[in-house]
């Protein structure tokens, strides 16, 4: 298996809603990532897992909150987002908990906030 | 934080004809990588090449490297409708962080 997968592929939410999004591979890489990328942008990366401890965290506001419950799974917890969030979130996986690989990337939550 | 610009914006060119992209950083870097991404999905990895490295091919890719200028490109040669797609450079430097260019958007006429 060498895929990431990413569930659900398209979420609408309000502003007082809590949604999930979910992130799973079965690579056995230790390093994972969520990437929030605007329409017409490049990917900006907001969170990195490495060994299952959250690594890095690109001061991402606190509406958005990631969680590691093991190596293959990956969550990404919303709450009272704002419009401005909507935008399509890319999951990652790579093998080492560094950046000197090549990331895995899923096929993205497209994620609408009204 | 955007480390790279690619240059051009956008490319049409027709099918069987070379396409040449390239980007440029600002910072120094242990490796680069391209990435394809189709219309608003996920990102496909082409090609690393690192910092000691100056040239890779990988098929239809070509990718060169000159660190004294902190620039690379990225030639892909008999181009074909299904590379369509937009193009990103991913720099990886001290902070062990991915960080993309702008991107080109490649359409590529049948």
């Amino acid at each position: 298996d060498t895929e990431v997968t990413q569930t659900p592929k398209h979420l609408v939410m309000g502003m007082t809603n809590k949604k999930s999004l979910k992130c799973e591979q079965h690579m056995g890489h230790r390093a994972m990532y969520w990437y929030k990328q605007k329409a017409k942008k490049p990917p900006e990366l907001m969170f990195v897992y490495s060994y299952e401890k959250l690594s890095i965290n690109e001061s991402v506001p606190s509406r958005f909150s990631p969680e590691c419950p093991n190596s293959s799974l990956l969550n990404l917890h919303l709450h009272a987002l704002q419009p401005e969030d909507s935008a399509l979130y890319l999951c990652a996986s790579s093998p080492l908990g560094s950046g000197y690989n090549e990331q895995f990337f899923g096929p993205g939550t497209r994620l609408t906030v009204l | 934080s955007q480390q790279g610009e690619e240059d051009p914006q956008a490319l049409s060119i027709q099918e069987g004809e070379n396409a040449t992209m390239n980007c440029s950083y600002k910072t120094s870097i242990n490796n680069l990588q391209w990435y394809r991404q189709n219309s608003g999905r996920g990102l496909v990895h082409l090609i690393l090449i690192r910092s000691n490295e100056r040239e890779k091919h990988s098929g239809r890719l070509r990718v060169t490297l000159d660190t004294s200028k902190k620039s690379s490109s990225l030639l892909i040669t008999a181009s074909r409708a299904a590379d369509t797609a937009s193009y990103f450079c991913a720099t990886v430097g001290a902070t062990n962080k991915l960080i993309f260019g702008t991107g080109t958007l490649l359409a590529v006429q049948p």
